[in-house]
């Protein structure tokens, strides 16, 4: 079972605007990692945050961590209608690589 | 390089019957992990491989095992097959062990038990 959860679990927008997905977990992180995963497919590698980091940015991606209430948040800016995928937040702790992965919002970017 | 290959890419099994899947991770990378995918509970973890040893194991029943070779190819074994093993097979490969690395997927295998 998963221990994070993410909201909303769907999102619709139209092409240009940004995109916010949460996700919250239980227990304490060495990292945490947002994948997309389109139609089925394998997940692709968006970012990693680090548990002492609060804030990282890539292209049009920006990610927030908030370890006080074991949250993050993954926006999207100036969204595109290939960023219709599936997002999933993924926790570390100190157990190797494994990835505890959250539910998942399904984004879907109408042109 | 190549990313993370699968095979193969699609099955069809029937209950009762067992199933091999392969993976070959990035070359160069040592740490094979495998997860399963279903609509009802999501992606989970089922095994981590790192220079032929298992060194994490998610909550999945003995059914499940899994293997790592020494040039880092890992295959994961389901026997006597139920029908709630239907499911997308994901492979990951890493560079490292510790520290919770950034993880390249394969496209996965999708087995089908009817």
């Amino acid at each position: 079972s998963q221990q994070g959860e993410e909201d909303p679990q769907a999102l619709s927008i139209q092409e240009g605007e940004n995109a916010t997905m949460n996700c919250s977990y239980k227990t304490s992180i060495n990292n945490l990692q947002w994948y997309r995963q389109n139609s089925g497919r394998g997940l692709v590698h968006l970012i990693l945050i680090r548990s002492n980091e609060r804030e990282k940015h890539s292209g049009r991606l920006r990610v927030t961590l908030d370890t006080s209430k074991k949250s993050s948040s993954l926006l999207i800016t100036a969204s595109r209608a290939a960023d219709t995928a599936s997002y999933f937040c993924a926790r570390t702790n100190n157990a190797g690589n494994m990835l505890t992965f959250g539910g998942g919002t399904r984004l879907m970017v109408k042109p | 390089k190549a990313g993370v290959t699968q095979t193969p890419r699609y099955l069809i099994k029937t209950r009762g019957q067992q199933v091999t899947l392969s993976c070959s991770p990035i070359s160069g990378h040592r740490s094979v992990s495998w997860y399963q995918q279903t609509p009802g509970q999501g992606l989970q973890f089922l095994f981590e491989y790192f220079s032929e040893t298992q060194r994490n194991k998610g909550n999945f029943p003995g059914r499940f095992s899994g293997r790592q070779f020494s040039n880092s190819r890992s295959e994961m074994n389901v026997s006597t097959l139920e029908l709630g093993d239907s499911a997308l097979y994901l492979c990951a490969s890493s560079l490292a062990l510790a520290g919770g690395n950034e993880q390249f997927f394969g496209p996965g295998t999708r087995l089908t038990v009817l």
